[in-house]
């Protein structure tokens, strides 16, 4: 049963980046899903950040493209978010989740999340 | 357009049967899936494909849809299902992954 772990700083300074890594347990990255990071600015709706395949390659939503770097490390069996330039309103919980594109598509499993808060 | 569409607030009676709508053009294309989500908790698979459920989520769960509109429906409420709902689907036309604005549902 694969299992997600998101960790990195949960504050950060406003103009600097954000950095999260979410490990992979109990399966191997190097599978035929794609692997996603989601967030949740407090008391709002889920936002779609981007995904990545084991090859490298990337989607990333078009409202945060620009500054939305995502990563995956296969030896490590973990991918990873870089977000720059960050403001308070990216102040979140940050989720990262296994993303099945099949004829039909999910997310499953997630992970915990991790509040990731942008404050001096 | 390239978005999903979900009534902010519903409510059921308890035991009662409540549908939940999420609407978008993407939906003619995919299947949704569904999560559950508790506060202070990260969201739950409920529902992928036409009306497929994990395990241990409970058969009172359904899916459903036509067109441009998906559903989700609890037949015969319970407490521990008063939560947020979210639909997800797929827009790929752009390749990039909706989420509908949630709906909170109220056990009553």
């Amino acid at each position: 049963q694969v299992q997600l772990q998101e960790s990195g700083p949960g504050l950060v300074k406003p103009s600097e980046t954000l950095s999260l890594t979410c490990a992979v347990s109990g399966g191997s990255i190097n599978n035929n899903d794609w692997w996603s990071w989601v967030r949740q600015p407090p008391g709002k709706g889920l936002e779609w950040i981007g995904e990545i395949f084991h090859s490298g390659n990337t989607n990333y939503n078009p409202s945060l493209k620009s500054r939305v770097t995502i990563s995956v490390d296969k030896s490590k069996n973990q991918f990873s978010l870089e977000l720059t330039s960050v403001t308070a309103a990216d102040t979140a919980v940050y989720y990262c989740a296994n993303y099945k594109r099949r004829n039909v598509n999910w997310f499953d499993p997630w992970g915990q999340g991790t509040l990731v808060t942008v404050s001096s | 357009s390239s978005e999903l569409t979900q009534d902010p607030a519903v409510s059921v009676a308890l035991g009662q049967t409540v549908r939940i709508t999420c609407q978008g053009d993407s939906l003619r294309s995919y299947y949704p899936s569904w999560y559950q989500q508790k506060p202070g908790q990260a969201p739950v698979l409920v529902i992928y494909g036409e009306d497929s459920r994990p395990s241990g989520i409970p058969d009172r769960i359904s899916g459903s849809g036509s067109g441009n509109k998906a559903f989700l429906t609890i037949t015969g409420a319970q407490a521990e299902d008063e939560a947020d709902y979210y639909c997800n689907s797929r827009d790929t036309s752009h390749n990039h992954v909706l989420f509908g604005g949630g709906t909170k549902l109220t056990v009553l």
